[in-house]
Parts: structure tokens; sequence; C-alpha cells
């Protein structure tokens, strides 16, 4: 089963407006961090966000949020007021359990969300 | 030098060749990752290593051999290709804890650094 769903290819947004990227999971340890990372087209991994499983709040990093709704086990990315260089390649990732010397930090990856921002 | 640094950016090698890519972090990590990106696929972890010990081998084929020879440097060599191995391929650094550090505070977030990737073509 996969543990990472982003069920939308890809999507277009208009400039200044706000978008939603979708992302579920699935898992049985209480545990666990999710994380979004934009990819342009250079190819380098940008960190955006992070949410814990324990995590009170909904993550807000600048003009990125994180909608956490933990029954439904899903962690959507909100951009709001996009910007033209938003256009790039979205992941959803998840870290299972704590976070042990042993096996590092081992992240699993949906399969992405292409977002276009148009002017 | 800052963050994660990767060379060759591209290359393209025959099926014979044997190439190797490097990966360094100047970020202070103990922990470094390879990952493969292939067209149409989500990426695929393939080897982890914590403390320059290799903790995590994907299901690799022996046809990629990884070295951590400190925490700071990761290589990826290669011999005896195939096509199919030609994609993007991605090195990261993170932190990694002593002991369990749960899914709460500064220390859960641990996030990866990502390298720009090696843009692999096999001939």
């Amino acid at each position: 089963a996969q543990k990472i769903t982003q069920t939308q290819p890809g999507m277009f947004v208009q400039e200044k407006e706000a978008v939603t990227l979708d992302c579920t999971y699935d898992t049985s340890d209480p545990s666990y961090g999710l994380f979004w990372y934009k990819q342009p087209s250079s190819g380098e991994m940008i960190f955006l966000i992070y949410q814990g499983s324990y995590d009170q709040q909904n993550a807000t990093e600048g003009r990125y949020s994180l909608n956490f709704q933990k029954a439904r086990k899903s962690a959507n990315l909100v951009i709001s007021a996009s910007q033209l260089g938003d256009s790039a390649m979205y992941f959803c990732a998840m870290r299972e359990g704590g976070v042990l010397m042993e096996y590092g930090n081992k992240l699993v990856f949906g399969a992405g969300t292409i977002l276009r921002v148009k002017s | 030098e800052t963050g994660v640094t990767q060379t060759p950016r591209h290359l393209v090698m025959g099926m014979t060749n044997k190439k190797s890519l490097k990966c360094e972090q100047h970020l202070g990590h103990n922990a470094m990752y390879w990952y493969k990106q292939s067209a149409k696929k989500p990426l695929e972890l393939m080897f982890v290593y914590s403390l320059e010990e290799r903790v995590e081998n994907n299901s690799v084929p022996s046809r990629f051999s990884p070295e951590c020879p400190n925490s700071s440097h990761l290589f990826l060599h290669l011999h005896t290709l195939q096509p199919e191995d030609s994609a993007l391929y991605l090195c990261a650094s993170s932190q990694a804890l002593f002991g369990l550090a749960g899914g709460t505070g500064k220390w859960a977030r641990l996030q990866q650094f990502f390298g720009p990737g090696t843009r692999l073509t096999v001939l």
C-alpha cells in the first residue's frame, strides 16, 4: 500500500491566489513526521515545512501552511499569494517513528504534484 | 561552499564504464542518504549512512556501491549499469540523534537537506 498519496499530478493557480496541494498518508505508528519539499526545474529539493504527529497546532512557515487533519490522515500544503517562482514540483514525505541513530532519518516520498503559477 | 554539493552535475556513461558520484555536506550533519529519482516514479531511498555506518540498503543492485569515508563525504560507485538506471541521483544529509526523539520538539524535525543532484544517463 502507498504510504504517501498525492492525488493531483498537476495544478494550475493564478498569480497572487492561494492553492492547496493534497497529501494523505498511511501509518499505524503514533509518532511520525510529515514534510513538504519543493523541487524546481534545477533539481534541488528544498525543505518547506514540517508537521509532527504530536504537534497541537498546524505548522506555518511564511506563505506556507500545513492543514493537518490527523483523523483523516491528511497533511495538505497551502501556499498563499502564489508567485511565479512557486512553479515547481512539490513532494509530501513522511518519517515513521521517532528518530533513532541506528536507522538515520528515513523518509518516504509521494509521487509529487507539479504546480504551475500563471501570470 | 555551503549546504550539500554534488559532482558531477551531469554524467553520461556506457554500460561497461565505471564512474563515481560524489556528495559533500558542509552542515555538520552525521547522516547521509542516496536517493534515485526516475521519471514518473517517487523518490526511492537507496542507502542511508549514520555515523559513517551503512544502516540501510534498500534492495539496491550490487552495481551500485556506496562509500562513506567520513561524515562529510558520500560516494556512489557505479559499474556495469543498465539504461534503466538513468535517473537523477540525489544526495541528502541530516542530523541523527542518539536515542528516540519521538514526534515532538525541535529534535523531531531534523529535515534532510538535499544537494542539486547528478543527472545520469546510461547509454
